[in-house]
């Protein structure tokens, strides 16, 4: 099983649609979390981290739930500009183990 | 300098071959990481340096991987006998300790032929 699972879509909505991506972790040690966008054949950015509270930034939304190791992105209003790969990321924190976990990615094709 | 800097960007080699790839972090940043992506695949950890250290190389995936970072600063991640399988992408990243984001590097395409 792989540490950090995501549906690869594609997803294909429409200019103006919400759209989720969920993403499930096995790793109950996992302590941080994140959203990295990536675009074809450029490198990852980090999009937004993700709190226990959810957190919001414009069109975007996180949330987390520990309990079911459940990491969600939400997408309001999309835009073409939001197409790309979005990577559900955790991070194991403490001693010599500091590394981004990375899901194989989800595809979003927003159409005109 | 303002990002991280990978070099060369695109390496085309036959198989048998020694490659090196090297990574300039973001100046003052302690932690280096070094990624491989396959087509299709998110990012997957190779090692991870904290100062001229490797604090973590579980992901090196056998013994023809090899990264060094003997300043502390500039990293160059060595391939030896160079299998096709290991055709990717190597990103690089660095943060200013492990407690921060990382700002990945534009990656190295390798291609064995």
């Amino acid at each position: 099983r792989k540490e950090v699972e995501q549906d690869p879509g594609p997803f294909n909505v429409p200019e103006g649609a919400t759209v989720a991506f969920n993403c499930t972790y096995s790793n109950s040690a996992s302590q941080s979390f994140f959203w990295y966008r990536q675009d074809c054949r450029k490198e990852p950015k980090l999009l937004m981290s993700v709190y226990s509270s959810g957190n919001e930034d414009g069109r975007f939304t996180a949330q987390l739930n520990r309990a079911s190791q459940y990491i969600s992105l939400l997408i309001r209003d999309s835009k073409l500009s939001d197409s790309a790969t979005y990577l559900c990321v955790v991070k194991l924190n403490g001693g010599a183990t500091n590394k981004l976990i990375f899901g194989t990615g989800t595809l979003l094709a927003v159409q005109p | 300098g303002a990002g991280v800097s990978q070099t060369p960007s695109n390496k085309v080699t036959e198989k048998g071959k020694y490659v090196e790839l090297r990574c300039d972090p973001i100046s003052g940043h302690t932690a280096l990481y070094w990624y491989r992506q396959s087509l299709g695949q998110g990012p997957e950890f190779l090692i991870y340096f904290q100062g001229t250290g490797a604090a973590d190389d579980s992901g090196l995936p056998n013994d023809r991987f090899f990264a060094v970072r003997p300043e502390g600063s500039v990293s160059t991640l060595k391939i030896q006998r160079t299998e096709r399988g290991d055709s990717a992408v190597y990103l690089c990243a660095s943060s200013p300790d492990a407690n921060y984001g990382y700002t990945f590097g534009s990656g190295t395409r390798l291609t064995v032929v």
